[in-house]
């Protein structure tokens, strides 16, 4: 495909069960952001890869929450022990590197916890 | 820190008339701004940016923006707005300690026929 590619597309959690979103970058971009966008809100930065390197997680909320890119394209978001204030979308986005190159953001995985 | 402020969460608009959504930011240096458009179901996309020189930044789908350094502002404009703009649009500032975006609340826009 030519985007950013996430899933799943929807996602229901009881509260307390574990998460995993994926987020499929456009190929050859080495740098991955995930964002956290509430009802109402504007994204919010939660982490950054360089290829497999994570340089920025200040954004992650809690220790529940963690990232990887092991291979440098793929990355998964996995929140341990959900709560019902982590219901949002979580949005990803890639680019080729470089500084404020355009991010191209994947639609976004929606995530309501009960 | 760095923040954002759209001042508007709704503007309504009549097609073909004109539009104007509003930006503010706080960045103790020369910016990096970027406009964004979000539509249901979809992923956000890049309508314009803005990084040195002119003021005024051309953008796709006939949008334009204009830095104000004096007013911090980097606000949005269409001369022309057609019903297919309506979706949500956010404004956001490049961090200055990494790659990040930070954006504002955003601003819903209707088109009325």
């Amino acid at each position: 495909g030519a985007g950013v590619s996430q899933s799943p597309r929807y996602k229901v959690a009881k509260r307390g069960q574990d998460v995993a979103l994926r987020c499929d970058p456009i190929s050859g971009h080495v740098s991955l952001f995930w964002y956290q966008q509430a009802l109402g809100q504007g994204p919010e930065f939660l982490t950054y890869f360089q290829n497999e390197a994570q340089l920025d997680k200040s954004g992650l909320p809690s220790d529940r929450f963690f990232a990887e890119r092991p291979e440098g394209s793929v990355s998964t978001l996995k929140i341990q022990r959900t709560q019902k204030e982590d219901s949002a979308v979580y949005l990803c986005a890639s680019n080729r590197g470089g500084l404020y190159n355009e991010q191209f953001f994947g639609p976004g995985t929606r995530l309501t916890v009960l | 820190a760095q923040s954002v402020t759209q001042p508007d969460i709704h503007i309504t608009v009549s097609e073909g008339a004109s539009l104007e959504l509003r930006c503010n930011y706080s960045y103790g240096a020369t910016p990096y701004l970027f406009w964004y458009v979000q539509s249901p179901g979809q992923g956000l996309q890049l309508l314009l940016k803005y990084f040195s020189g002119d003021t005024l930044v051309q953008g796709i789908k006939g949008f334009e923006a204009e830095f104000k350094r004096s007013q911090s502002s980097f606000n949005l404009r269409k001369p022309s707005v057609h019903w297919s703009d309506a979706a949500e649009y956010f404004c956001a500032v490049g961090a200055f300690d990494g790659n990040k975006l930070v954006f504002g609340a955003g601003t819903i826009l209707r088109v009325k026929s």
